[in-house]
């Protein structure tokens, strides 16, 4: 099986950076992804690690380490519109398990 | 826009009773794969179909069935509802297989009264 844990809320000034941590524990480890989830809308894919290490995208980034079973996506010069839910899913051996997700709040 | 689509958007209906909802991947995604999200069990996958084929299952009920059609839509067909299957139903679809990013619809939202 799988187990996927993730903080369930965290909160950030506009303007900061935040880190939203995800471990896991799987039988098997086939990639990472993140999710960005807008409340009551669908998920839109952020990034995918499959390789140790960061991966930078604009504003985020997304960090693994395999040997520990950790990730984390980080969010740089945050914006009143970063307010959402992100899902951390974890692909063991063929479809991606998702995490419950961390609700994170921005405020001014 | 992901340019998946799903209808209807909304859905209300009785305890007891039958529903199909539908699901048109984008342009050129073989395979499909239907989500129910609730608020205490989070995102939680169904079912994956490739190019019309069924090709993985997760935790679907035996009441809730699927299928993908020629034209590679997909619909969910979910019977003798319970109040507890009230929740978002997502489709998401992706070029090939899980390997892949998938592309979210914007859900069905499914209330059981």
């Amino acid at each position: 099986g799988q187990n996927i844990d993730q903080p369930t809320e965290m909160t950030a000034t506009e303007g900061a950076i935040v880190q939203i941590n995800c471990t896991y524990q799987t039988s098997g480890f086939n990639g990472l992804f993140w999710y960005q989830q807008h409340a009551g809308e669908a998920p839109t894919f952020l990034s995918y690690n499959v390789l140790d290490g960061l991966e930078e995208k604009g504003r985020f980034s997304s960090f693994l380490s395999r040997s520990k079973g950790y990730s984390y996506l980080l969010l740089k010069e945050l914006q009143m519109k970063d307010s959402a839910s992100y899902l951390c899913a974890v692909r063991g051996s063929y479809i991606p398990t998702f995490g419950r997700g961390t609700s994170l709040i921005v405020h001014p | 826009d992901s340019g998946v689509t799903q209808t209807p958007k909304h859905l209300i209906t009785a305890t007891g009773q039958r529903v199909t909802l539908r699901c048109s991947p984008r342009s050129g995604d073989l395979s499909v794969y239907w989500y129910q999200q609730s608020l205490d069990q989070g995102l939680q996958f169904l079912i994956q179909y490739y190019n019309g084929e069924e090709r993985a299952k997760g935790n679907i009920l035996e009441r809730f069935s699927a299928q993908q059609f020629p034209d590679l839509h997909s619909e969910l067909n979910l019977s003798s509802l319970e109040l507890g299957d009230s929740a978002l139903y997502f489709c998401a679809s992706s070029v090939e297989g899980p390997e892949d990013e998938q592309f979210f619809g914007p859900g069905t939202r499914l209330t059981v009264l």
